[in-house]
């Protein structure tokens, strides 16, 4: 399977534990995204890197979300001290190139529930 | 802040009618806008992709593109079943984030 791979795909944690969602874009995919979604909601958007810089944060993300892509490649998702607000599906996303055109290739996400 | 505006819907149209969805954009700067279509518990699949003003068509879908009223639209003919799902517009500024809507629910009835 050459698609955006996620890991884990379900994660189920108490409030106040850390988190952290790994993601496998395409492989000659350089540019990739983060996205949560609730029901009922469309994706919002958090982060994109291109190649390892992470050029864009949502000014909603709250300062206990950390993203890195160190090497260009895969790229991980921390949440810190996990509240019960933060229950969604995390989504990842890769494209190729640096316009505006081009598909984003979505991952089957990674759904959390905080207890 | 960027938006993206969609009507959520429920859309129910019956089998062979023709769906309509519509969004608009408030950023007057974005370029391309895309259609993802979101099966439940699925994640979104690209539909259609749409740069310039005017129509595009792909087989039973027609985007449709107005960027002097920030309007963008999907059209969906013979509808089928299977086109049963949620419809994301996104707009693309500037080859960043892609924002997208909150979806709308299309319902098409055997």
């Amino acid at each position: 399977d050459t698609g955006v791979s996620q890991d884990p795909r379900h994660k189920i944690t108490k409030r106040g534990q850390n988190v952290t969602f790994r993601c496998d874009p395409i492989s000659e995919h350089n540019r990739l995204y983060w996205y949560r979604q609730t029901l009922g909601q469309g994706p919002e958007f958090l982060t994109y890197f291109q190649n390892e810089a992470q050029l864009e944060k949502s000014r909603l993300l709250s300062d206990r979300f950390s993203a890195e892509r160190p090497k260009g490649s895969f790229s991980t998702l921390e949440i810190q001290r996990t509240e019960q607000g933060d229950s969604a599906m995390y989504l990842c996303a890769s494209r190729i190139g640096t316009g505006s055109t081009g598909e984003l290739f979505f991952g089957e996400g990674s759904r959390l529930t905080v207890l | 802040q960027k938006e993206v505006e969609q009507n959520s819907g429920p859309l129910s149209v019956p089998e062979g009618a023709i769906a309509s969805l519509n969004c608009t954009y408030s950023d007057r700067v974005s370029q391309s806008f895309f259609w993802y279509r979101q099966y439940s518990g699925k994640s979104p699949e690209l539909i259609m992709s749409i740069y310039s003003n005017g129509d595009k068509e792909d087989g039973r879908f027609t985007a449709q593109l107005n960027k002097a009223s920030q309007y963008v639209s999907l059209l969906i003919r013979d509808s089928q079943p299977s086109d049963s799902a949620t419809y994301l517009c996104a707009s693309d500024q500037a080859g960043t984030a892609l924002i997208f809507g909150k979806g709308t629910t299309l319902s098409v009835s055997s």
